[in-house]
């Protein structure tokens, strides 16, 4: 059974950073790409970012480039997302979601998601 | 970027009957080299992360009730939902993965009648 789990959401002042990770089970990490999406409160889904199932390639939302980083630890079967200078906009539920394969595909499992809130 | 746009925003449908819901984009997903249309549309219910139930815009994910059906090509495509039944309510979106900085649609909220 596939499973994700994200963790690492927490309250974050404006300004701070945050890393936010996305433990895989029940499936061959290294095979597949990964993507996180968010949601703000109330709002629609946002891809934020991707990456490819060896680490590379690497894709941003407008809205996030050059604040965060998208890794991943093959070994460890684990997702990271690294958010910088973070905003008050930022404020969501941040899901990790894996792709049907490796390359462009729809994403077929996700997480349950973490809460990121960024306030003063 | 691509943009996506779903009509309507929300929509009320009796159960039994047919619910549709539009999806627009910015520029065509269709890869001309597979022939493939690179949408997928996902239900997310309160309080659960979304679930992917159409891809390549028509094909079913496994375990999806096949009352949910994808179409259309290029820049236009619908889901359908045959015949609605109450576990149906939900929000509905399309998703395009063609560019690789992908984009979903805004979203659109299936009720009862």
């Amino acid at each position: 059974e596939v499973q994700l789990l994200e963790s690492g959401g927490d309250l974050v002042q404006p300004g701070g950073s945050l890393r936010v990770s996305c433990a895989a089970s029940g499936i061959i990490f290294s095979g597949y790409a990964m993507s996180w999406v968010r949601q703000a409160p109330g709002k629609g889904l946002e891809w934020v970012s991707r990456i490819g199932g060896s680490g590379t390639p690497t894709y941003y939302a407008d809205s996030v480039k050059g604040r965060f980083t998208i890794s991943r630890d093959n070994s460890k079967n684990t997702l990271y997302l690294q958010m910088n200078s973070l905003r008050v906009e930022d404020t969501a539920v941040y899901y990790c979601a894996k792709d049907l394969g490796d390359g462009w595909y729809p994403l077929d499992y996700w997480g349950q998601g973490t809460l990121v809130t960024v306030s003063s | 970027d691509i943009v996506m746009t779903q009509s309507p925003e929300s929509l009320a449908v009796s159960l039994g009957e047919r619910a549709t819901i539009n999806c627009k984009s910015s520029q065509s997903v269709l890869y001309s080299s597979n022939n493939k249309n690179y949408l997928a549309w996902y239900q997310q219910k309160p309080g659960q992360p979304p679930k992917l139930l159409i891809y390549w815009a028509s094909t079913r994910e496994s375990g999806v009730p096949d009352r949910f059906g994808g179409s259309g090509s290029g820049t236009d495509f619908t889901l359908t939902i045959s015949s609605l039944q109450a576990e149906d309510v939900a929000v509905y979106y399309c998703q395009q993965y063609y560019d690789p900085s992908y984009s979903f649609g805004q979203g659109t909220k299936l009720e009862i009648k």
